[in-house]
């Protein structure tokens, strides 16, 4: 069975640095075609990809996000850790980190942590 | 980035109903699409993958279809359980983006 299950601070001041850690278990990061991505909902709006890892340590952020966010492995402890920093108000979200396996070119995205509700605020 | 549009933004319908939901990629996808369904409060659920393979575990009253820029996710007969919000998201190009969502709400 697969789980992941993310860990952090739930308050973070405004200018801070967020730390969030996906522990998961039931996969090795570093089978070919599995990575592991971040995702965050702000309160009652859609869903938004930050970044992903692949098996290979290769990595890939949004663009609109890219200088404030960096997404790290260590698979002897099966963990993905996403920082992000300058946070803002606007920040405030739910935070998500989802399984990504791919056969050839058919990729699942399952399944997914419970999430983290992050919120900033002075 | 990749736009995609999902329409309607909501739904109501009866248990029973067919309810169909489209997705529209702003460039050709291939099949590089999922559908997930979202309750509140609860982290989304993979249902579709590759445009039109279902998920392990989810009922075959779900199905998508479609390639390059128009989808659809089809729920064949409404189920009191299936009252949710829905997800398109192509993952042809990172950032992997997701639809508006789509709200299925009880008539």
């Amino acid at each position: 069975q697969i789980t992941l299950k993310e860990s952090g601070p739930t308050l973070v001041r405004p200018t801070q640095t967020l730390t969030l850690t996906c522990t998961f278990s039931g996969f090795s990061l570093s089978t070919s075609g599995v990575a592991v991505g971040w995702v965050r909902q702000p309160p009652g709006k859609a869903l938004e990809w930050l970044a992903v890892i692949y098996w290979d340590d290769d990595k890939r952020y949004s663009p609109s996000l890219k200088s404030r966010l960096t997404i790290t492995k260590d698979t002897s402890k099966n963990q993905v850790v996403l920082t992000m920093t300058n946070m803002d108000p606007v920040d405030t979200a739910t935070y998500y980190c989802v399984h990504r396996p791919c056969i050839s070119d058919r990729c699942l995205f399952d399944p997914w942590g419970q999430g983290t509700l992050v919120t900033v605020s002075s | 980035d990749i736009q995609m549009t999902q329409s309607p933004s909501s739904v109501s319908a009866s248990v029973g109903d067919r309810v169909t939901i489209t997705c529209r990629a702003s460039q050709g996808i291939k099949y590089y699409l999922v559908w997930f369904q979202q309750k509140p409060g609860k982290a989304p659920k993979s249902l579709i993958y590759a445009a039109s393979s279902l998920q392990s575990g989810v009922p075959s009253r779900f199905s998508g279809s479609g390639s390059g820029t128009d989808f659809t996710l089809t729920i064949s007969s409404l189920q009191p359980e299936d009252f949710a919000t829905y997800y398109c998201q192509q993952y042809d190009s990172f950032p992997y983006t997701f639809g508006q969502g789509t709200k299925v709400e009880i008539k």
